[in-house]
């Protein structure tokens, strides 16, 4: 089955500065890739995702690029503020009707 | 629209104990999942139903049931529980084939 590996685990930044998650997925057939932000006691959200179909996706200061052909995707998150502390997870899914597979999550901590 | 909706929020249980975890959904939403959330362990599937009168094993079955009832509910079913079992429940729905993954609130156990 599909195998997600997410790092780092932890990651501290200080305000302003970006921040860079990188998964890497193991099954070719994985064609899309959302990203979920889960902030303490809440329940994850999806923030961002992309398909097999496209290589880069941009949403103000979040941005996720993909390469198809090393099977890694990456999150970027620009301007870093306080309220992006959270975890954030990477996940794989083949689509149609199938399991999504997640990686472990990463905890970002935005120092002011 | 409640969205996802999952019953009780916190339980104890004593090993050995059964219980039910409901989950509800008020998006006409086809695929339905159950997850566990462990620290460093991320987010990883119990079972999930593609559709009505479907359900699959995701990574982490042993131990668990599932019901999917109709369309709305999908419940989780613990026979006899155990210590190992102690997690934060999320169920999740999707309204197609692939995309956005909507969650619930989460359900605390704890297996004394």
């Amino acid at each position: 089955g599909e195998n997600v590996e997410q790092h780092p685990s932890t990651l501290s930044v200080q305000e302003g500065d970006s921040a860079v998650i990188k998964c890497t997925y193991s099954d070719s057939a994985s064609n899309y890739f959302p990203w979920y932000k889960q902030e303490l006691g809440k329940r994850p959200q999806l923030i961002i995702d992309i398909r097999s179909n496209v290589g880069e996706k941009k949403d103000q200061r979040i941005a996720v690029t993909l390469n198809k052909t090393a099977k890694h995707f990456s999150l970027h998150i620009t301007e870093t503020q306080p309220e992006d502390s959270a975890v954030y997870f990477c996940a794989a899914s083949k689509g149609s009707y199938q399991k999504v597979t997640f990686g472990i999550g990463t905890k970002l901590q935005v120092i002011p | 629209n409640a969205g996802v909706t999952q019953t009780p929020k916190f339980q104890v249980l004593k090993t050995g104990q059964s219980m039910t975890l409901q989950c509800a959904q008020d998006m006409n939403h086809n695929s339905m999942y159950w997850y566990r959330q462990d620290p460093g362990m991320g987010l990883r599937l119990i079972y999930y139903s593609a559709s009505e009168g479907t359900t699959d094993k995701g990574e982490v079955p042993n131990g668990y049931n599932v019901s999917r009832l109709n369309k709305r509910e999908f419940s989780l079913r613990l026979e006899s529980a155990a210590p190992s079992q102690t997690s934060v429940y999320f169920c999740a729905s999707i309204p197609t084939s692939e995309g956005e993954q909507f969650f619930g609130p989460g359900t605390r156990l704890t297996v004394l």
